[in-house]
């Protein structure tokens, strides 16, 4: 059973380009979750997707970025007209059901540098 | 102040000896995860744990509901055990990171 995937692991993108962050979870979870961390910071949560559903996107600055779970295919967090302060680690998890009761699996993460 | 708090921000310690991390929280959980993030930037789930204790291999970990606090024992220590360990509360959606423990163990 393959562990969470994501890819890109380094993706460079210069300021106003978009970035597309993908992960593929467990065989068998639904739910997705999405972390940044930016540098020399601690975790933070951004959004909590089951399939086509977005459940908690608190997390989520309020422009440019976006998340999606598609029934088919992976999860999927959209970064529009990125900018220096983007530049971070972005961490899935996924999980068979909520992180209040279900352990979380990690992926590698994707290092986004901005120049 | 932060919602969830870790002690200490580093430690350093030598091969063997008996680790203790801890975690406090101000908030209502429904559970407590212990991660463990290798210096290659790799995270990895521990512990989640709503009461009690729980063990595997050489970590244990331990939480007080009523004092909102949870330890990270780490007994006979070893250098691959140096990382950042992180806590995070869950309150059903609602989590919460500490800022993590940079434990570094010396052979």
């Amino acid at each position: 059973n393959a562990g969470v995937m994501q890819n890109p692991r380094h993706l460079v993108r210069r300021r106003g380009q978009e970035a597309r962050l993908r992960c593929s979870p467990m065989k068998g979870h639904s739910h997705v979750y999405w972390y940044r961390q930016l540098p020399e910071e601690g975790l933070k949560f951004m959004v909590y997707l089951q399939k086509e559903n977005i459940i908690d996107e608190s997390g989520m600055p309020k422009e440019r970025f976006s998340a999606e779970f598609p029934k088919e295919g992976p999860s999927i967090l959209r970064i529009q007209q990125v900018v220096r302060g983007d530049s971070a680690a972005y961490f899935c998890a996924s999980s068979p059901g909520q992180a209040a009761v279900y352990e979380q699996y990690f992926g590698p993460g994707t290092r986004l540098t901005v120049t | 102040k932060n919602e969830v708090e870790q002690s200490p921000q580093n430690l350093t310690a030598q091969e063997g000896e008996f680790i203790t991390i801890n975690c406090s929280y101000s908030v209502g959980i429904s559970a407590l995860h212990w991660l463990q993030q290798h210096p290659g930037g790799g995270i990895v789930s521990l512990f989640m744990l709503s009461s009690g204790k729980k063990k595997h291999g050489r970590l244990i970990a331990t939480i007080n509901i009523q004092e909102k606090h949870s330890s990270l024992h780490i007994t006979a220590s070893h250098p691959r055990d140096s990382a950042v360990y992180i806590c995070a509360a869950y309150n059903n959606n609602d989590m919460r990171f500490g800022a993590g423990t940079r434990l570094t163990v010396k052979p």
